[in-house]
């Protein structure tokens, strides 16, 4: 199983907003709506931001959005705030049974 | 408040055998909405995936490193144990523990992680 595909980094002003993207195939993010979001800290534990493709847990700021087209899911920070610096990883299940992350993208704040 | 801790040995030898337990509160494993997860992440790379056991003791395994691995769970000790044969340096990393909901489809609650050294 092949991690999914996010850009290494991608960066923005306060106040901007942001796209993550995190490609897959129909195996993964295109076969069904279970992909989750993380963001992570140096040193931390991921943290759940979105799951199955656009909900957010409760306490997660509505900032972050999350969506799907065919087999690339995106996740959408707008507002960008300074906090919002670190790396994000998305997730999918598979077909195999199995799980998936992405490569993960580190996000800079100017 | 759901909690989950990982323990085990810091440093391994070359194809030694790797013993992680993951010890959860706040939920049980017999509650059929959840499960526990093991996932790795080596020094500045991405996270991976690496077995998962649910309430009703199924039990899954990464495709690429299945043929290492072993996932068990003790439900009244509130415990999770993962064994991986073979240890080799490259799989040096942090691993982390994490509950599987149903309600949320994903891994919503992490350990803090235990980071693992394979050296000679």
């Amino acid at each position: 199983q092949s991690a999914l595909t996010q850009p290494a980094s991608v960066s923005g002003s306060p106040g901007q907003s942001i796209t993550l993207s995190c490609t897959g195939t129909s195996s993964d993010v295109g076969a069904y709506d279970y992909v989750s979001w993380f963001q992570e800290y140096p040193g931390k534990a991921p943290k759940l931001m979105v799951y199955d493709v656009s909900h957010r847990p409760s306490g997660v700021s509505n900032r972050f959005s999350g969506s799907k087209s065919g087999n690339t899911a995106s996740l959408t920070i707008s507002g960008l705030q300074a906090e919002d610096e670190a790396d994000y990883y998305c997730s999918s299940y598979t077909r195999s049974s199995t799980y998936v992350f992405g490569t993960g993208t580190k996000v800079t704040v100017l | 408040q759901v909690t989950l801790k990982e323990s085990g040995p810091v440093l391994v030898k070359p194809t030694e055998t790797l013993t992680l337990t993951c010890t959860v509160s706040g939920f049980s494993l017999s509650n059929n909405r959840m499960g526990v997860s093991w996932i790795r992440q080596p020094p500045g790379k991405a996270l991976e995936w690496l077995a998962q056991i649910f309430s009703n003791d199924e039990k899954s395994y990464s495709t690429s490193l299945k043929s290492r691995l072993t996932i068990s769970k003790d439900t009244s000790k509130s415990q999770v144990v993962l064994t991986m044969t073979n240890m080799d340096p490259v799989d040096t990393a942090t691993y982390y523990c994490a509950r599987y909901s149903s309600m949320h489809d994903a891994f919503d609650i992490w350990g803090q992680g235990t980071m693992v050294s394979v050296s000679s």
